[in-house]
């Protein structure tokens, strides 16, 4: 158990629709960082939040937000929402701000399945 | 095209054997990482090491870099069944930048 907590596990939705997942990230970790993995794409970094404040962005398309709450859990939002946007999407935190200067660890994961 | 790429892409060994998985990536790199991730779960992380550095080693795991031809190493030794997952590199965008690359991934099977 990595003590990042992700929420819900599974979704199914359809296409069009708009959804929401959540990310708690360890206990004292800054660093919120948002990646999408499908067979396809592989494992895509989308965004990294820091303390609050967005660090850094990779291939996150602009249909997709996320924000860091006060309390550093983050949500990342999906809407409009297409056959090619199902994958697992995965949370990470880690307790500086510097990308792969530390260890990032890993939540267990959502699965998006949009038919 | 992504910054880190495994090679290769699937290895299958019997258990006991060594293991090792190649990483390349084309920019210059403040930090590289291997993860390791069993099928359809979380990534672990397993090692970093920095640019600076050449080899490190944790327990029966060996990584090494070679920055002058942009590439890492992952030698697991006496292989065991639990070995069994995907493993990925993923490096940082060197000068200044934070973002997190991986690559494809190495399918590593480890048979009894």
């Amino acid at each position: 158990d990595s003590g990042v907590t992700q929420t819900p596990k599974h979704l199914i939705t359809a296409t069009g629709q708009r959804v929401t997942l959540r990310c708690s990230p360890r206990s004292g970790d800054l660093s919120v960082y948002w990646y999408q993995q499908s067979l396809d794409q592989g494992l895509q970094f989308l965004i990294q939040y820091y303390n609050g404040e967005e660090r850094a962005k990779g291939n996150i398309l602009e249909r997709f937000s996320a924000q860091q709450f006060p309390d550093l859990h983050s949500e990342l939002n999906l809407s409009s929402l297409e056959l090619g946007d199902s994958a697992l999407y995965f949370c990470a935190s880690s307790v500086g701000g510097g990308g792969l200067t530390d260890t990032q660890y890993f939540g267990p994961g959502t699965r998006l399945t949009v038919l | 095209s992504q910054q880190g790429e495994e090679d290769p892409q699937a290895l299958s060994i019997q258990e006991g054997e060594n293991a090792t998985m190649n990483c390349s990536y084309k920019t210059s790199i403040n930090n590289l990482q291997w993860y390791r991730q069993n099928s359809g779960r979380g990534l672990v992380h397993l090692i970093l090491i920095r640019s600076n550095e050449r080899e490190k080693h944790s327990g029966r795991l060996r990584v090494t870099l070679d920055t002058s031809k942009k590439s890492s190493s992952l030698l697991i030794t006496a292989s065991r069944a639990a070995d069994t997952a995907s493993y990925f590199c993923a490096t940082d965008a060197g000068t200044g930048g934070f973002k997190t690359i991986f690559g494809a991934g190495t399918r590593l099977f480890v048979k009894a």
